[in-house]
């Protein structure tokens, strides 16, 4: 079985600031990691995933993460972030051998302040 | 169409009702995926179609529970007898492919409340 834990339900941080959402699994298996975002009012989105590769992975709006396997983690971090980032943010493990089910951390909600 | 469209997006109901939420999935995508977000928690995963059948509902709660995509396009959610646990959003998102390699399109949730 797969669990995924985000320990911080709310980050609040000042604009420009960098931050850092952290993101937990475990698992028995091998794993393929995620990261989605959910602006107000909108749905689910991917942010960037790690399937293979390089352990470090990048999005188009400058946000990045790090598959750490010994520590079983993958946190995201942003060196600046923007009002625009604003949003509640999921980490997401699925495994290799049961490939179609995602196993959901709790969110974490990232709070931009002016 | 653009992107998956959950239909109602939300829905008030009274205990021991029944209840059918509607999927309609970005066009030409085989897989469908119904998920449950309870608040402050993840999506929890509850059906995944390939085509028109039901590949894995090991998700679905109870007998209560049962969803459909009669024709590998459209797919609907059906709630039996609900029950105030039921109450949640229920996200419905779709892709191409199996979608560990590919990306899962989601819809805004129908947000379901039974009293």
């Amino acid at each position: 079985a797969q669990s995924v834990t985000q320990l911080d339900s709310q980050v609040p941080v000042f604009e420009e600031a960098p931050v850092e959402l952290r993101c937990n699994y475990s698992s028995s298996v091998s794993v393929y990691l995620f990261w989605y975002v959910q602006y107000p009012n909108q749905g689910l989105q991917l942010l960037l995933k790690y399937l293979s590769g390089s352990t470090l992975v990048e999005s188009i709006n400058g946000f990045e993460a790090e598959f750490n396997k010994s520590q079983t983690s993958f946190h995201l971090r942003k060196p600046s972030v923007h009002i625009s980032d604003t949003a509640e943010y999921f980490c997401a493990v699925s495994p290799m051998d049961s490939n179609y089910q995602l196993i959901w951390g709790a969110g974490t909600k990232l709070i931009i302040k002016p | 169409g653009a992107g998956v469209s959950q239909t109602p997006s939300n829905k008030v109901t009274e205990k021991g009702k029944y209840v059918e939420l509607r999927c309609d999935p970005i066009s030409g995508h085989t897989a469908l995926y119904w998920y449950r977000q309870s608040l402050g928690q993840g999506p929890e995963f509850l059906i995944y179609f390939q085509g028109t059948g039901a590949a894995d509902d090991s998700g679905l709660p109870n007998d209560r529970f049962f969803a459909v995509r009669p024709e590998g396009s459209v797919s609907t959610l059906k709630i039996q007898r609900t029950e105030r646990g039921d109450s949640a959003v229920y996200l419905c998102a779709s892709s191409l492919t199996r979608q560990n390699t590919g990306e899962l399109f989601f819809g805004e949730g129908s947000r379901l409340t039974v009293l």
